[in-house]
């Protein structure tokens, strides 16, 4: 089976633009959440998508968006990019769903997206 | 969110266990508790996810006392390659407990030495 896919690799951007990035998940699974990773904070959760509708959203400002597909496929989109938002961009997939009555169900993350703003 | 407490760093030798403990205080009746990996430039990858007691997989064991306020990840027999960051998550809500919207914190960096 497949796993996670996020594309490009590496990308390099001016400040001021905009970049949008793309992640494949894992057939079957609906859920995709993206996040951030810089050394200063870590690991942040940007937000998550599930049958095409943002489900959960993390503490972003607006310039971060994204959207879903009928394929699960989603992408990310960063505008008026800055200098800080040089990151590790990861994105996950799972099933994404649950009851208080199931176990959890683990995510699969993808390589990720390194982005460079000069 | 249950807030998980985790040692900074730890150093350990090939061929050794090793145990790097979460302290999760605040978790709640219905939250799991699971271990991501994750090494240099690479996404994180789930280890081993438990409720109570312990749970035992290929790479490790997972053990939880009885007032779930803490948990130990036990990696038997480490090697180089097992150097990596690990984090312990706890979650609260319906959608973190789907895998979704996983609040990380800083993690464990583990180094192993030959």
């Amino acid at each position: 089976k497949a796993g996670v896919t996020q594309t490009p690799r590496y990308l390099i951007k001016t400040r001021g633009q905009q970049v949008t990035l793309s992640c494949s998940p894992i057939s079957g699974h609906r859920s995709v959440s993206w996040y951030q990773q810089t050394p200063g904070q870590g690991l942040q959760f940007l937000f998550e998508y599930f049958s095409e509708t943002q489900r959960n959203k993390g503490n972003f400002p607006g310039r971060f968006s994204g959207r879903q597909f009928s394929n699960s496929r989603s992408e990310m989109n960063v505008s008026t990019l800055e200098l800080g938002d040089s990151a590790l961009y990861l994105c996950a997939s799972s099933l994404g769903e649950a009851g208080w009555e199931k176990k959890n169900t683990e995510a699969f993350f993808g390589q990720g997206t390194r982005l460079t703003v000069v | 969110l249950a807030k998980t407490t985790q040692p900074i760093s730890m150093d350990s030798y090939e061929g050794q266990e090793v145990n790097i403990t979460c302290s999760h205080n605040n978790i709640a009746t219905n939250d799991y508790i699971t271990w991501y990996q994750q090494f240099p430039s690479q996404g994180p990858r789930f280890i081993i996810q438990g409720y109570k007691t312990k749970v035992t997989n290929e790479v490790a064991s997972l053990f939880i006392p009885a007032d779930r306020k803490s948990s130990t990840l036990s990696l038997p027999r480490v090697s180089l390659s097992d150097t990596a960051v690990y984090y312990c998550l706890v979650g609260e809500h319906l959608f973190y407990q789907a895998g979704t919207a996983l609040i990380f914190g800083k993690g464990t960096t583990l180094s192993v030495s030959s």
